[in-house]
């Protein structure tokens, strides 16, 4: 069973880089066979795609956020990472990490397994 | 950007009724490239579908996905008391980014 868990600081003060890190367990992020992608949801409200990451260190960021999200990953320790810089509380959310099914043509497709995670808030 | 409309916003229903929610795209979502997740206070979403009508691994037959092009329909055929929680589409395909609908809330009446 893939489980993964989203760690980092639940508190980000604005104009500062928000860092959380995705540990996967029970699977690979060296798979070939899916991205790795974080999705955030703002407090009662729906779910944002931010991007994904390939083992090759490929990634492909969702264009609303993409001069501000870096998106990483360490094969040796089997995570990867989420950095969104020039924070404001419109970035305060809960931060999912996500296995990501790759379909022909690379394409991403939809998000089987999910993180619990993690509340940021943007706040000084 | 691919735009999903669900609706109702929210539905209220009795155990053991029908549930029919609705989601449709404001341009072709290609191949039929679409999901639906639930979601529970607390707790990620849950995939339930893929591709508009295919069961993700454990989910009951009482949830079924028919649809395409733009119009898309989540049923459950007999609802339980686990049921009630909030409902998300997304689109997926050769349309990036990919986009979630706003949501469908299930209350128990």
């Amino acid at each position: 069973q893939v489980q993964l868990q989203e760690s980092g600081p639940g508190l980000v003060k604005p104009s500062e880089t928000l860092s959380l890190t995705c540990t996967v367990s029970g699977g690979s992020v060296s798979s070939g066979s899916n991205y790795w992608s974080w999705i955030r949801q703002p407090p009662g409200k729906g779910l944002e795609w931010i991007g994904y990451i390939y083992y090759s260190g490929n990634t492909n960021t969702n264009p609303s956020l993409k001069s501000r999200v870096t998106i990483s990953v360490d094969t040796s320790k089997n995570q990867f990472s989420l950095q969104l810089s020039s924070v404001t509380a419109a970035d305060t959310a809960v931060y999912y990490c996500a296995r990501d099914i790759i379909g022909s043509g690379w394409y991403g497709l939809y998000f089987d397994y999910w993180g619990r995670g993690t509340l940021v808030t943007v706040s000084s | 950007e691919i735009v999903l409309t669900q609706s109702p916003g929210t539905l209220s229903l009795s155990p053991g009724e029908r549930a029919t929610l609705s989601c449709r795209a404001s341009q072709s979502v290609s191949s039929s490239y679409l999901a639906w997740y639930q979601q529970k206070p607390g707790q990620p979403p849950r995939l339930l579908i893929y591709g508009a009508s295919s069961r993700a691994t454990g989910i009951p037959d009482r949830f079924s996905g028919s649809g395409s092009g733009t119009d898309f329909t989540l049923t459950i055929s007999r609802l339980e008391p686990e049921d009630f929680a909030v409902y998300y589409c997304q689109q997926y395909g050769s349309s990036p980014p990919r986009t979630f609908g706003q949501g469908t809330r299930l209350d128990i009446k």
